[in-house]
């Protein structure tokens, strides 16, 4: 019963390679968000969709696509993958799209691009 | 800017001892205030969260945070630590811009001597 699932939970690929990650929620959430953790454990925004609606674009590289096919889903393609994108990818959902509604994690995706 | 710094990179309690996590944020206006805790190998989880009223919230797993505005401080508290606390947790401020967005801090390493 895992309120928001990624898939995979790790992923070990080469640079320039193509790669997505997915994320389900169950929780009827219509917001959902990708985070990137660094090496220092620090949290950053990278994109939010509020029914299928891209609202928050952070300055992430064009190389980053996401995608929403429903509210309960948001994948994360990158294209041609480079060092510097080897991080934790969280994928996280919330109630609501304008306040303070708590967000809700899936327990990450660790990227290692070699 | 919108910020959270957590001054403590890493803090070590023994078990049974009290606990006190700083944060500190710079924000606007009155800002809704979140602490998560994140286990190894896990994603976040909510701890507890302040929006309005009441400046000491109480949180799960014993947990506890007092908003100060005169010290834009929002620092959680357990009065007993148990081996099981030892996490990494994050204070967050939100919402950015309006919009459903938080900025988290660095983080802060607990550990729990036996």
């Amino acid at each position: 019963d895992t309120a928001v699932s990624q898939t995979p939970k790790y992923l070990v690929t080469q640079m320039g390679n193509d790669k997505s990650i997915k994320c389900e929620q169950n929780l009827g959430h219509d917001t959902m968000y990708w985070y990137k953790q660094d090496s220092k454990k620090f949290l950053k925004i990278m994109f939010s969709y509020n029914n299928k609606e891209l609202i928050i674009n952070e300055t992430v590289p064009n190389r980053f696509s996401p995608k929403s096919p429903d509210k309960a889903h948001l994948n994360l393609h990158i294209n041609s993958l480079e060092l510097g994108d080897s991080a934790v990818y969280f994928c996280a959902s919330s109630l609501g799209g304008g306040g303070g509604s708590p967000l809700h994690f899936g327990n990450g995706t660790r990227l290692t691009v070699t | 800017a919108q910020s959270v710094t957590q001054p403590d990179i890493h803090i070590t309690v023994s078990e049974g001892a009290s606990l006190e996590l700083r944060c500190n944020y710079s924000y606007g206006a009155t800002p809704y205030l979140f602490w998560y805790v994140q286990s190894p190998g896990q994603g976040l989880q909510l701890l507890l969260k302040y929006f309005s009223g009441d400046t000491l919230v109480q949180g799960i797993k014993g947990f506890e945070a007092e908003f100060k505005r005169s010290q834009s401080s929002f620092n959680l508290r357990k009065p007993s630590v148990h081996w099981s606390d030892a996490a990494e947790y994050f204070c967050a401020v939100g919402p950015i811009q309006g919009a459903q967005k938080l900025v988290f801090g660095q983080g802060t390493r607990l550990t729990i001597n036996p």
